[in-house]
């Protein structure tokens, strides 16, 4: 079974510039998270969708941040217009449908977003 | 907030020794822990989970973690290291009122271990 994916794995863009992030979860899986991690600080939580709704978006840092579902199935994050701030990993990561027993997140391998 | 802490930024062990990384969180109310690790060019893994129970947890390759709920700990343990365990270590929690929602990361500890 195919792991979490996301593309791309490297971006590279000047500040002012927009870029859009993908994540395909898990097959099945209804809950799918964002997380960033700047560099040397911890791995932060931005969004979880339920399917196509958003759960909880409490971790967006601004409104520059647009990340949709539509469909349920893979996500995107864009970012518009990037800032130098925005450089990091951003990992996604799915789980099933949280029926009472824990529900592992799976992670993606991260894009590494760079914002010259 | 809730927040987790690690103690320690990087580890330097030589094969065989001892590892203890040390992780304190804070929530007032049930959570469920974790300890994730990245090896090098690869995805973040669980490496184990605390959810109820026996509070001395087993994982993979030989790690375990005790939950100290009176001191807000869960601190991971490997009697001996190999060098396949250089790797970077995050210990996260999430609220314990649903396994679905977010987990809250540590800062990360880079552990090296000399051949």
């Amino acid at each position: 079974e195919a792991g979490v994916t996301q593309f791309p794995s490297h971006s590279v863009i000047e500040k002012g510039q927009t870029v859009t992030l993908r994540c395909d979860p898990i097959s099945g899986h209804d809950n799918l998270y964002w997380y960033r991690r700047v560099m040397g600080k911890e791995i932060k939580f931005l969004l979880h969708f339920v399917k196509e709704s958003k759960q909880d978006e409490s971790g967006m840092p601004n409104n520059r941040f647009l990340a949709e579902r539509t469909g349920g199935t893979y996500s995107t994050l864009k970012v518009q217009p990037a800032e130098l701030e925005d450089s990091g990993v951003y990992f996604c990561a799915s789980s099933q449908d949280p029926g009472g027993t824990y529900n592992e997140q799976f992670f993606g391998p991260g894009t590494r977003l760079t914002v010259l | 907030a809730q927040s987790v802490s690690q103690h320690n930024h990087h580890v330097i062990l030589s094969e065989a020794a001892s590892l203890e990384l040390g992780c304190n969180y804070s929530y007032g109310g049930t959570v469920n822990l974790f300890w994730y690790v990245q090896y090098p060019g690869q995805h973040l893994q669980l490496l184990l989970k605390y959810f109820s129970g026996d509070p001395l947890v087993k994982g993979i390759k030989g790690f375990e973690a005790e939950f100290i709920k009176s001191k807000f700990s869960f601190n991971l343990r490997k009697p001996s290291v190999q060098w396949s365990d250089t790797a970077e270590y995050f210990c996260a929690v999430n609220p314990g009122y649903s396994s679905a929602s977010k987990i809250i990361f540590g800062s990360g500890t880079r552990l090296s271990i000399r051949p």
